[in-house]
């Protein structure tokens, strides 16, 4: 069955330190893996999108990695903001069908 | 800046009482998503439309019923809301072929939300 897991659940951090958010995946056969931003009350807002052959995609403070052997996506989160407070979600495309496998997200919660 | 737009952004309607959730797009993206999205969940494909054709999802409860007039526009309607369909609704858009192999990027609108009094 196709399944996105992350971890953690939840998370809080302070404003100006570093958070790294994971996602394992059973999804087969593996077209990519999206990582979304979804802001109290809007909708998810792609942040990088990573292929089979890709294994680190950046978009500013955001990093993500991919192990396609181990079937795991990391999401690292550099010198956090106040504005970061979202939840982020993991979503797996298969290569055989264009729905899409999502996770369940992890919040998180940047205080000053 | 080409979006997706839904509304209204915010919906309260009566226990029974049918309801409309608009979307609009300027991306002319031929296929159009709706999904259902409950509190700390994951969002749930309730069907989607590839051009003219419609697809639902088979755990889609009757209840929900979609309408694409056009290109840009595309209506989810809850014919006899009830509590449990209190939810956030999004709407996305993406350019992809009739079995979904281009693998585009869907863009998401910022979601309806839903309150069943």
């Amino acid at each position: 069955k196709n399944q996105v897991e992350q971890s953690p659940q939840s998370l809080i951090i302070l404003e100006g330190k570093n958070c790294t958010l994971q996602c394992n995946y059973t999804v087969s056969p593996f077209s990519n893996l999206r990582w979304y931003k979804q802001d109290t009350g809007r909708g998810p807002v792609s942040l990088t999108i990573m292929t089979f052959s890709e294994n680190t995609k950046s978009n500013g403070r955001y990093t993500a990695t991919l192990d396609a052997d181990t079937k795991q996506s990391s999401l690292h989160i550099t010198a956090s903001q106040l504005s970061d407070s979202a939840s982020y979600i993991c979503v797996v495309r298969p290569s055989n069908t264009g729905k899409l496998i999502f996770g369940q997200g992890t919040t998180l919660q940047v205080k000053p | 800046d080409a979006m997706v737009i839904q509304n209204p952004r915010y919906q309260v309607t009566q226990f029974g009482k049918p309801v409309t959730l608009s979307c609009s797009q300027t991306l002319n993206h031929n296929v159009m998503y709706w999904y259902q999205q409950k509190s700390s969940q994951a969002p749930k494909l309730l069907f989607h439309y590839y051009d003219k054709d419609f697809n639902n999802e088979a755990d889609t409860p009757d209840n929900f019923q979609s309408r694409r007039p056009n290109t840009s526009f595309c209506f989810l309607d809850i014919r006899s809301p009830g509590l449990g369909d209190a939810a956030m609704y999004l709407c996305a858009t993406s350019r992809d072929s009739p079995r979904g192999l281009l693998h585009n990027e869907q863009f998401f609108g910022p979601g309806t939300r839903l309150t069943v009094l």
